[in-house]
């Protein structure tokens, strides 16, 4: 099956430490992303990549930092300088050919910290 | 971007058709309208876009207004697994990456 694949689906940490959020991809999609959703809103823009070794902050990078070491995978590190790191992480991807870029979405991540 | 405007929550009857609407009075000449939605506690789903045609697939129908100002998402025979919440957003389409900006979007229920 082709998808996205997030893990785990529930995190819990102590504040002060840092965390890394898991997200792949198998549909062969150049571009990734990394969401914040808090409750009862919409998505925020964390980071992204359009290419291996290359990604852009988001509108709301401060606290995080990610990697792009394969094509398949992205994953998101929550370290201790996000003030407020307990939210609903969601990866995306989206293929660049063909103009519209309908985004792709994993079942999230939903982090806690203590 | 343009900014969109969408009512907080709607009801609609089960089998029934759940017209969703948009405003984007800003929107531009080269802004496309996107659709998605999320199901509680998932991520979102794509469900349809356009630029000024009326377009339908699969899953539902937009209608964009002449003047692009406003669109109406249209689910057919809704059923209880519609119930989600619905964003819609505008967005130039550019080569690359694409910075989808969700708002809080409408929040659907289905009534049995």
């Amino acid at each position: 099956d082709g998808g996205i694949t997030q893990s785990p689906k529930y995190l819990f940490r102590k504040e002060g430490q840092n965390v890394t959020l898991s997200c792949e991809q198998n549909l062969n999609h150049d571009a990734m992303y990394w969401y914040r959703q808090d409750p009862g809103q919409g998505l925020r823009l964390i980071y992204y990549s359009q290419i291996v070794n290359d990604f852009q902050k988001g509108d709301i990078a401060e606290g995080y930092s990610v990697s792009r070491e394969k094509k398949e995978s992205f994953p998101l590190t929550v370290t201790s300088a996000q003030k407020n790191p307990t939210a609903f992480y969601l990866c995306a991807s989206s293929s660049l050919a063909g103009g519209l870029n309908e985004q792709f979405f994993g079942p999230g991540t939903r982090l806690t910290v203590l | 971007d343009a900014k969109t405007t969408q009512p907080p929550s709607m009801d609609c009857a089960e089998g029934r058709a759940a017209n969703l609407p948009c405003n984007h009075s800003t929107i531009s000449g080269n802004e496309y309208v996107y659709w998605y939605r999320q199901i509680h506690s998932q991520g979102p789903q794509y469900i349809i876009h356009g630029l000024k045609n009326n377009e339908t697939n699969e899953m539902a129908s937009l209608i964009i207004t002449e003047d692009r100002k406003s669109s109406t998402l249209i689910l057919p025979h809704a059923t209880l697994r519609d119930t989600a919440v619905y964003y819609c957003i505008v967005r130039v389409v550019v080569a690359g990456a694409q910075k989808l900006v969700f708002g809080q979007g409408t929040r659907l229920t289905i009534n049995p």
